[in-house]
């Protein structure tokens, strides 16, 4: 099975602090996505990748910004956390070889309170 | 029209119940659509893709209408393990990229 991993489950940080995410991926997959889920609002697309070293902006990229220097894994960088970035952050990735028709594999999130 | 929209329920049926949602989306244009289950506190899994008219996977049946613009998904028998929310999902706008736009999901909840 495609496994997709992220590093916190939980996580606190203080406003302004510079907050990493990481998501990890172990099936060669070139594309990758961060996502975030509120109640409500339900998923929105963050910045996503289609390769090592590209990136490109989703819905909502203000106040993020994210790095694919290997292909497995595509970290999510809030440069200056704020109270409404708290949120469940969704880490995705998908085949471009299979094409869309089969969708994307999840993590297991990482819910991120900023206090 | 939205991109994706849902009812968002809850729809509150008992086991054993047949129970539908529908969903409807925006581009015309969008090929391949899906529905994903997400339980509570737990990422999103792909529950059924669905191409052309339609296709059936046990108790679930997936349906697209083009004409109209909408999927549907049905569940038959509905069992207590089949409280989640659904989210119906479309390709994404632009780029040409595999991304996805998720609709915000309907609650489905099933009592004994």
């Amino acid at each position: 099975d495609v496994k997709v991993t992220q590093s916190s489950r939980y996580l606190v940080k203080r406003t302004g602090e510079k907050v990493f995410l990481e998501c990890v991926q172990d099936m060669d997959h070139e594309n990758m996505f961060w996502y975030r889920q509120d109640p409500g609002l339900g998923l929105r697309l963050i910045y996503f990748s289609y390769d090592v070293k590209m990136k490109e902006k989703g819905d909502i990229p203000e106040g993020y910004s994210v790095s694919r220097e290997k292909k497995e894994r595509f970290s999510l960088i809030l440069e200056s956390a704020s109270t409404n970035q708290t949120s469940m952050y969704l880490c995705a990735s998908s085949s471009s070889d299979r094409g869309p028709n089969y969708g994307y594999t999840f993590g297991s999130g990482t819910r991120l309170t900023v206090v | 029209r939205k991109e994706v929209e849902q009812d968002p329920g809850p729809f509150n049926v008992p086991e054993g119940a047949t129970v539908a949602f529908n969903c409807t989306y925006s581009n015309s244009a969008s090929q391949s659509f899906f529905w994903y289950r997400q339980d509570c506190r737990k990422e999103p899994k792909l529950l059924m893709s669905v191409y052309s008219s339609g296709n059936e996977d046990g108790r679930f049946t997936a349906q697209l209408n083009r004409a109209s613009q909408y999927i549907s998904l049905l569940i038959r028998d509905s069992k207590l393990s089949d409280s989640a929310t659904y989210l119906c999902v479309v390709p994404g706008r632009g780029s040409g990229y595999s991304t996805l736009t998720f609709g915000k999901g309907t609650m489905l909840l099933v009592s004994p």
